[in-house]
């Protein structure tokens, strides 16, 4: 079955730099384009980021640009996200999830992980 | 710009249906939404993907208990037979381009009672 895995989060300081991964496991991960949503406490969900299935297109919401990567490594079946200059309205529980498809359009998410913290506090 | 709007809260009783809606903004009543459910303390769950002429798709393992139906820019969610599981929060979302993006709805809190 289709699992999607998170590990990486933790307290981290503002400014400072953190990455997230997503061991993927039960599909083919090369075809599907994968993403992150995240969720502040007591919010709702927010889309942080995708890559698409073959890593050519990425795309960012616009709270993150500049300072997120997102990338991907097909050959371990892991997603990242690569966090810099790290800000206190960055705390969130950060999910990946999997596209339906390669990522171009028709973007729906159908399949998610359990999500990993992440605390930027001083 | 694309907006889903979807009440904060709704109730109903144990055993009873309800219905959970999502409103697209305007200029935008043809796009399909998936609705997604996230139980307490969990990550969410996709639930169906949902078409502006109502036809909809289960995620797996989804009961067919969850059905979705269109009318113009409105989308629904309905749970029949409702269980004290199906208490949760409901979420909709859909994407778009001019620098390709995902939107979600802010979220119905369902009570079961």
């Amino acid at each position: 079955q289709v699992q999607l895995v998170e590990s990486g989060g933790g307290v981290v300081q503002p400014g400072r730099s953190l990455r997230l991964s997503c061991a993927a496991s039960g599909f083919t991960f090369s075809s599907h384009a994968m993403h992150w949503v995240r969720q502040a406490p007591g919010k709702g969900l927010e889309w942080v980021a995708v890559i698409s299935d073959d890593g050519s297109n990425k795309y960012y919401a616009d709270s993150v640009k500049g300072r997120f990567a997102i990338s991907r490594d097909d050959s371990e079946n892991t997603l990242y996200l690569q966090m810099n200059s790290l800000r206190a309205e960055d705390t969130a529980v950060y999910y990946c999830a999997r596209d339906r498809g390669s990522g171009y359009y028709d973007i729906f998410f159908d399949y998610w992980g359990r999500g990993t913290l992440v605390t930027v506090s001083s | 710009q694309l907006v889903l709007t979807q009440s904060p809260s709704a109730s109903a009783s144990l055993g009873a249906s309800v219905n959970l809606t999502c409103t697209l903004s305007r200029g935008h009543s043809s796009y399909a939404i998936a609705w997604h459910q996230q139980q307490p303390d969990k990550g969410p769950r996709y639930l169906m993907h949902l078409d502006s002429d109502g036809g909809h798709t289960r995620g797996d393992g989804i009961p067919d208990r969850f059905s979705g139906s269109s009318s113009g820019a409105e989308r629904y969610l309905t749970i029949s037979s409702l269980q004290s599981e199906d208490e949760a929060d409901y979420y909709c979302q859909t994407w778009g381009t001019g620098g390709l993006h995902v939107v979600f709805g802010g979220g119905t809190k369902l009570t079961v009672l």
